[in-house]
């Protein structure tokens, strides 16, 4: 089973300021990996599929990186929106399914 | 306007059973995988079972495996699971998602049922 570690756990990050979170994989899972973010209260949104293509909607200031075992989130400029928690995802296709990452909070500094 | 909604969540007791539902509408529901995502109040996501369009693949994560059903009925866009042998550990948010170019790739989910197991 492949274990997708996330980290920090929380980022502290001031609003325009840019934030990067990782993501490593226990073995290579190519560029099948996914980002999500969670409001509270809400569920989870698709934000980046095949480690750096963004999803329908997804603003510019969100960017994807990585391959194999090691991935990054990058927030360019944050918005007062974009404080959230963050999943990484590794998925699967056949049978379908993914295993998530923990999670990295990111509040405002 | 793609939509997922669960329903069949509840309080039960450790040991017996419940069945989830998820209805879907505003796409092609037989073009598509589907998948069950929980999450523990403030805790992170949990994949835990998988089917595709045509129910010829199905997976199910270790911790429900014997135990959780998942099917779909594609005549009437709707997504099942049934759980079995409810344990403690199983109370959670369920959340139906809807799988895309890969199956386990989630890009649409619903709002979630909650599961409550406790006697």
């Amino acid at each position: 089973e492949i274990v997708m570690t996330q980290s920090p756990a929380t980022l502290s990050v001031s609003p325009g300021e840019r934030a990067s979170l990782s993501c490593r994989a226990s073995q290579s899972v190519t560029t099948n990996l996914a980002w999500y973010q969670q409001k509270p209260g809400q569920a989870p949104r698709l934000l980046i599929y095949g480690a750096s293509a963004r999803a329908t909607g997804i603003p510019a200031r969100f960017s994807g990186s990585g391959s194999g075992t090691e991935f990054t989130l990058t927030i360019s400029s944050l918005q007062s929106e974009d404080f959230a928690v963050y999943y990484c995802q590794h998925y699967n296709n056949w049978p379908p399914g993914g295993t998530f990452g923990q999670g990295t909070k990111l509040e405002i500094k | 306007e793609v939509q997922l909604v669960e329903s069949g969540g509840g309080l039960v007791q450790p040991g017996r059973s419940l069945r989830l539902s998820c209805a879907a509408s505003g796409f092609t529901f037989d073009d598509y995988a589907m998948n069950w995502v929980r999450q523990v109040p403030g805790k992170g996501l949990e994949w835990v079972s998988g089917i595709s369009w045509n129910t010829g693949s199905i997976g199910y994560a270790d911790s429900v495996k014997g135990r959780f059903t998942i099917s779909r009925d594609n005549a009437k866009n709707s997504l099942y699971l049934q759980m079995n042998s409810l344990r403690a550990e199983d109370t959670a948010l369920y959340y139906c998602a809807k799988g895309s170019v890969y199956g386990g790739l989630m890009d649409v989910w619903g709002q979630g049922t909650t599961v409550t197991v406790s006697s």
